[in-house]
């Protein structure tokens, strides 16, 4: 059975740090790995999707790596914002084994305090 | 662009009423995905449907049901509802199963 693990649950840092958010997944045979953010009260917004074949995809201050032999993906956030408090969540996708679903973990809460 | 519309946004349920969560998506896409999320937990897959008249299980089935009569509209319906069903409710969308999900802002369940 796929598990996904994220760590920390929670991180509190102050405006303008670089930090880094972990996943971890039990099986590596995935197709591909996503990070969402959500916001209180809202649904799922997708980040990044890193296809197994790749090693990170990157959006403005985000850069997501994947490293799929070791179970193990990062979301770096450069130069952190307030408005970067969200929760963020990270799932995969396989092996098909365990059907045609993501897996999802249970996500860090993240605040950027001013 | 509207995207996954979900109705009602807010429910509070009787132990053993029935109701059904409305989800409709206008980006044609093939794939449509029930979740439901409860506290400090990561999501989980309720029922699934690669097109139309096309459904399956996914992890936490048991007290739902699902349909799929249009690409566009993938309804849940709880029948006999229960406190365990307590919980926010997410539909998304994909085009197709390998690509990104888009999702719905939930619909928050209560059941007393």
């Amino acid at each position: 059975k796929q598990e996904v693990t994220q760590i920390p649950a929670a991180l509190s840092v102050p405006e303008g740090e670089n930090l880094v958010l972990n996943c971890s997944f039990t099986d590596s045979a995935i197709y591909n790995l996503q990070w969402f953010r959500q916001d209180p009260g809202k649904g799922l917004t997708s980040l990044l999707l890193i296809q197994s074949s790749q090693r990170e995809q990157t959006s403005g201050r985000l850069n997501a790596s994947l490293d799929k032999s070791s179970g193990r993906s990062t979301l770096y956030i450069a130069a952190s914002q307030p408005g970067d408090s969200a929760t963020y969540l990270c799932a995969v996708f396989g092996p098909m084994e365990y059907g045609n679903k993501l897996v999802f973990g249970a996500g860090t809460i993240l605040r950027v305090k001013s | 662009n509207a995207g996954v519309t979900q109705t009602p946004k807010f429910r509070i349920l009787k132990i053993g009423q029935s109701m059904t969560l409305q989800c409709t998506q206008d980006m044609n896409h093939n794939y449509m995905y029930w979740y439901r999320q409860d506290p400090g937990m990561g999501l989980k897959l309720i029922y699934y449907s690669v097109g139309a008249g096309i459904t399956d299980k996914g992890e936490v089935p048991n007290g739902y049901n699902v349909s799929r009569s249009t690409t566009e509209d993938f309804p849940l319906r709880l029948e006999l509802a229960a406190p365990s069903q307590t919980s926010v409710y997410f539909c998304a969308s994909s085009r197709q199963g390998l690509q990104p999900q888009h999702f719905g802002d939930g619909t928050r369940l209560s059941i007393l």
